[in-house]
């Protein structure tokens, strides 16, 4: 199966400042979701995006669906400790797909 | 409360000896899959079902079964489990029509040795 290129790996930033994330794919996909996964626990979905262009925001977070189609980005305002965890994006190619592609993931640590 | 549970949560088990995780959904979702997680390699789906007795392999499908009697249940079968599969396993169900907005649940870390 595919995976997305998601970047950087990993990242350590500072409390209060911002934080961006990106993924590419050489297919292009018809949905764009964001994931969260704590230490120990199974993914949790923060953003959904369906279509190109679209801008999503859920409280500090704000994610982008590529104009493309392949590729979607995640941004994080006024990082704070319990943003901690590893960022997934995955995507969707449409109806008749029953298969979600996963990037590989962007671990976040923030030093308060 | 709307969830996916996993169970057990942690196991360990010896070569060759038959297991079952379970999974279950409350949702009424029709579709369901399960994905391991290993370091450096993220999610990969294993098997997914799209609805009761309909189910297909997804990207690892080897060394491991599925069934899907009914709507809710969707347990995942090492017929002979074998080190390579030590692993963290993940169930997840979403609404008809494929896997977007899946909800996972809490995983299950297998250890075989």
């Amino acid at each position: 199966g595919q995976q997305l290129n998601q970047s950087p790996q990993s990242m350590f930033i500072q409390e209060g400042e911002d934080v961006s994330m990106n993924c590419t794919s050489s297919s292009i996909f018809n949905t764009w979701l964001w994931y969260k996964q704590d230490p120990g626990e199974g993914p949790v979905l923060l953003i959904a995006l369906y279509k190109a262009g679209e801008l999503t925001s859920n409280g500090r977070l704000t994610a982008q669906f590529g104009i493309t189609r392949k590729d979607s980005f995640l941004n994080i305002s006024a990082s704070i400790p319990s943003d901690v965890g590893i960022y997934f994006c995955a995507g969707h190619s449409g109806a008749g797909s029953y298969q979600l592609t996963f990037g590989k993931g962007t671990k976040l640590s923030v030093i308060p | 409360e709307a969830q996916v549970t996993q169970n057990p949560r942690y196991l360990i088990t010896v070569t060759g000896k038959k297991l079952t995780v379970t999974c279950s959904q409350n949702m009424n979702h029709e579709y369901m899959s399960w994905y391991r997680q290993d370091p450096g390699l993220g999610l990969r789906q294993i098997y997914y079902s799209m609805n009761v007795e309909v189910t297909d392999k997804g990207d690892v499908p080897e060394g491991y079964k599925v069934s899907r009697k009914e709507k809710r249940n969707f347990p995942l079968i090492l017929e002979s489990p074998s080190p390579n599969q030590t692993s963290l396993y993940f169930c997840a169900s979403s609404f008809a029509g494929g896997p977007r907005e899946a909800f996972f649940g809490q995983g299950t870390r297998l250890t075989v040795v």
